[in-house]
């Protein structure tokens, strides 16, 4: 069974930094591109990064281009999210997702999400 | 630029059909679109893939009552013999070279 597992969120003060983890399991983790997308407070769904199934490339939203990092470690299955800079308007849950084909593509499986709290 | 457009809500009675809508913003009707199914206090879901041909790919357990097709610009998710568990909120999603984007979603009621 594909399974997604997030961890990582938490309370953290404006300006601060947290790192979100994805732990993957049930398929061939290297061979498909990973993503994180989140969700404000009673909001739709946004995009925030991916990464293809190497490694090698990494894609941003704009909003997010130069306080977030996304990165992976294939020996461990597992996809990360380096948030640096953080903002309240980046309060949400975040959901780590496999990508249909290595490289940017659809969604087909998602994990349950990780909140996030930017707040003094 | 690549926009999806879906409106916000809409509603129909248990056991009837119903048919959201996913607009693709001009020059992009050739793309291929994702629908996602987010029912409440829970993550989303994927339902299908649907190519800019029509044909569609759903996801692993998604009921033959779900249904994806096509008409230009325009990509549907009909949902038949609505149940109460298909209330939720559901969104289409796009890509391209180096972005990802998803529609405002819409709000199913089922009545």
């Amino acid at each position: 069974e594909v399974q997604l597992v997030e961890s990582g969120g938490g309370l953290v003060q404006p300006g601060g930094s947290l790192r979100l983890s994805c732990a993957a399991s049930g398929f061939t983790f290297n061979s498909y591109g990973m993503s994180w997308v989140r969700q404000a407070p009673g909001k739709g769904l946004e995009w925030v990064s991916t990464v293809s199934g190497s490694g090698g490339s990494t894609y941003y939203a704009d909003s997010m281009k130069g306080r977030f990092t996304i990165s992976r470690d294939n020996s461990k299955n597992t996809v990360y999210l380096q948030m640096n800079s953080l903002r309240a308007e980046d309060t949400a849950v975040y959901y780590c997702a496999k990508d249909d084909s290595s490289s940017m593509s659809y969604m087909d499986v998602w994990g349950k999400g990780t909140t996030v709290t930017v707040s003094s | 630029q690549l926009v999806l457009t879906q409106s916000p809500s809409a509603s129909a009675s248990l056991g009837a059909s119903v048919k959201l809508t996913c607009t693709l913003s001009s020059g992009h009707s050739s793309y291929a679109i994702a629908w996602h199914q987010q029912q409440p206090e829970k993550g989303p879901r994927h339902l299908m893939k649907l190519n800019s041909d029509g044909s569609h790919s759903k996801g692993d357990g998604i009921p033959d009552r779900f249904s994806g097709s096509r008409s230009g610009a325009e990509r549907y998710l009909t949902i038949s013999s609505l149940q109460s568990e298909d209330e939720a909120d559901y969104y289409c999603q796009t890509w391209g070279t180096g972005i990802t984007l998803f529609g405002g979603g819409t709000k199913l009621t089922v009545l």
